[in-house]
C-alpha cells in the first residue's frame, strides 16, 4: 500500500488570507500527482495533473508546485474566498491508472 | 452531457441485505473505478476495470463484487451488507494509462447499513 499523506488535516482561515498545504508521496514509481477539489455533497473536481519535477501549475488564485525527488507537492491559494471552502485531495499516480489518494486537507474560509 | 452518473444517490440497508450500485458514463473512457470515502481516510480503491471485460481488486475489495457490463457501465454489488460498509461510494472514469489526464467522478452514493 502506497503512503500518501496530506497536512494539515484541516485549516480555518479568514477571507483574504493566503494559505498552503502539503502532499507527501513516495519518490519511487512516480508518474503523476493529481490535485482535486471536493465540495461537500458534490463530486471531486480535477484541479491539476503534474508530472515533471519542478512543475508549477496555476488556475486562477490556486497554484501548485511539484518536487518528485523529495516526494512532495504544495498547493497554494492566494487571497482565500468563502467559495474556496472545500476539501483538497492529492492522488499519487504510478501510471497504472489506479490512483492512491491522501486523506485530504479540509479548508474553511470565514467571511 | 451527463458525464458519470451514479444511482441511487442515497440508500439505507439492513445488515445482511444485498444491493447493487450502478455507474454509467458517456465520456467514452476505457477505465472505470469504484472508491469508498470514509471520514479521515480519503478515497480508497475498491475495484477497477482498465477496459471492458477486465476487473481488478483495489485496496479494500472484501465484501464487494463488480461487473463491467459494457464500456459504459460498471456496477458494484454488496452481497451481504455489513455496518462496516457504511460509506460514501464514488464511481470514476479515466482514459488510458500514461496520458496525464485526471479521473472524472460521479456525485456519489451515500449508503448506510443498520
Amino acid at each position: 500500500i502506497l503512503n500518501v499523506e496530506q497536512s494539515p488535516q484541516s485549516l480555518h482561515v479568514q477571507e483574504g488570507d493566503s494559505t498552503n498545504f502539503t502532499c507527501s508521496f513516495p519518490s519511487s514509481n512516480f508518474y503523476a500527482l493529481h490535485w482535486y477539489r471536493w465540495e461537500t455533497a458534490k463530486s471531486p473536481e480535477a484541479l491539476f495533473v503534474m508530472t515533471l519535477n519542478g512543475d508549477e501549475k496555476k488556475k486562477g488564485r490556486i497554484s501548485a508546485t511539484l518536487n518528485t525527488k523529495e516526494g512532495y507537492s504544495y498547493l497554494y491559494i492566494k487571497g482565500s474566498q468563502p467559495e474556496d471552502s472545500a476539501t483538497y485531495l492529492c492522488a499519487f499516480d504510478t501510471g497504472r491508472r489506479a490512483l492512491t489518494f491522501g486523506s485530504g486537507t479540509r479548508l474553511q474560509v470565514q467571511p | 452531457n451527463a458525464g458519470v452518473t451514479q444511482t441511487p444517490k442515497f440508500q439505507v440497508l439492513k445488515t445482511g441485505q444485498s444491493m447493487t450500485l450502478q455507474c454509467a458514463q458517456d465520456m467514452n473512457h476505457n477505465s472505470m473505478y469504484w472508491y469508498r470515502q470514509d471520514p479521515g481516510m480519503g478515497l480508497r480503491l475498491i475495484y477497477y476495470s482498465a477496459s471492458e471485460g477486465t476487473t481488478d481488486k483495489g485496496e479494500v475489495p472484501n465484501g464487494y463484487n463488480v461487473s463491467r457490463l459494457n464500456k459504459r457501465e460498471f456496477s458494484l454489488r454488496l452481497e451481504s451488507a455489513a455496518p462496516s460498509q457504511t460509506s460514501v461510494y464514488f464511481c470514476a472514469t479515466g482514459t488510458a494509462r500514461y496520458d496525464n489526464q485526471p479521473q472524472h467522478f460521479g456525485d456519489g452514493t451515500r449508503l448506510s447499513i443498520l
